[in-house]
Formats: C-alpha cells, structure tokens, sequence
C-alpha cells in the first residue's frame, strides 16, 4: 500500500492533557519526520526518526516526544498540553535522510485543538 | 531560526503567462532545495527538488532555478494553469527539512 496515512484526522483537546498522534509511513520508507504547522505558517521540524532511532530535532520543548516501531508505524506525544500547540501536524516519511531526489511523501495530517 | 524565506505570501498570474515564486535561505549546509505544492485539507505533495551541485532543473512546465552565491532559488512556471492555484513551500535540507512560509499563487482565467 502506498502513501502515509495520519489519524485522526481532527482531534479536541483540553489543556494539560496528553495526546498520541499516529502515522503510518509508507512501505519501505525507513525514515518519519513530524511537522507541526500553525495557520497561516510553513510547517516547522519537529523531529526525525530513522530506523527507530530519533536523527535530528527542530526548536521544541520535551514535551514533545515519539517513537518509530518495525512496521513504518510512528507516533507523535504531547504532554501537556497548551494552547498554542493548536496546529496542523504532519507526518512525513522518506527512504533515507538526505536522499531527497523525490523529497518526503507527506499525510493529510492531524488538526489538533486546544481548549 | 528563519533558515528559508518567502518573502511574497501571494502571487497573482494570468492563465498562460510564468509564474515566479522565490525563496531564500541562510544556511550554505544545505544541500538538496526542493518545491511543494499545497492545497486545502491535504498534506503538501512533492513538485521538483534540485540538488545543491547544479543550478537549474526542469520537469515539464516546472522549472527550479539555484543561485548559491545569492543563497536564492525559484520556481517558474511555464504556460500557469488555474489548477496550480494553491499554495507552493519552498524547502532546503541537510539532514532534516526546513520550509518557509508558503506562497498562495492564483492563476486567473
């Protein structure tokens, strides 16, 4: 199966809470990426994960978290929540990093709300 | 930390006429430029990527034009269609990608 697929698609959430966003990478794509883009923004680097391993990391707090499992499957955590964390979240994967010659396949994303 | 710039958030563009949208960035590490094009409710899809060695890379009526000494690129394209009318994100990578702002560009009929 091709592409990368996010869920949920919308989500509603109070501050201070927690929340799991999942993705699943294209087949044989070993390296996910996590945007975060705010309305009217470019997407901006959350962080990076390849073979399971995280590979580099944007300007965010810890509270910011994830994990890539085996299966092309990774999650985005947030702690905490606040309400500036209300945003676009995209999950991006790619066969390796910096082979870019065909850039990242990007998912529809996640609109998280923060109330 | 800005490392690649939009600095037009819009563009306006005749049916059949070039579109240009440029893009700059800070960070002389980066090594591939890359174009996306976005549209309400999806995710940004992959348009044309040019390699950090050359300076000019065309596919159809896309074209990604590289100035290193400027840290500039742009992306023209030739005849503009109402249906490139979205918005166009600039990216630059070393490791990870780093966009810019976006531009929304209308193609008119």
């Amino acid at each position: 199966e091709t592409g990368v697929t996010q869920s949920p698609t919308h989500l509603i959430k109070t501050r201070g809470q927690q929340v799991t966003l999942r993705c699943s990478s294209q087949s044989g794509h070993n390296t996910v990426s996590w945007y975060q883009q705010a309305l009217g923004q470019g997407p901006q680097f959350i962080f990076q994960y390849y073979r399971e391993e995280e590979n580099g990391r944007g300007n965010f707090p810890p509270r910011f978290s994830g994990l890539q499992f085996p299966n092309y499957s990774s999650e985005l955590n947030v702690n905490a929540l606040e309400l500036d964390d209300s945003a676009l979240y995209l999950c991006a994967s790619s066969y390796e990093p910096g082979r870019l010659n065909y850039g990242y396949t990007f998912g529809s994303g996640t609109r998280l709300t923060v109330v | 930390d800005q490392q690649v710039k939009q600095n037009s958030p819009s563009l306006s563009v005749q049916e059949g006429r070039i579109s240009i949208l440029n893009c700059d960035y800070t960070n002389s590490m980066f090594d591939y430029f890359l174009w996306y094009k976005k549209y309400p409710a999806e995710g940004p899809t992959f348009l044309i990527s040019i390699s950090s060695i050359k300076d000019k890379n065309e596919d159809g009526r896309f074209t990604v034009f590289l100035n290193k000494s400027a840290k500039h690129l742009s992306l023209h394209i030739v005849p503009s269609q109402p249906g490139d009318s979205a918005v166009y994100f600039c990216a630059a990578s070393a490791v990870d990608m780093r966009f810019g702002a976006g531009t929304r560009l209308t193609v008119k009929p």
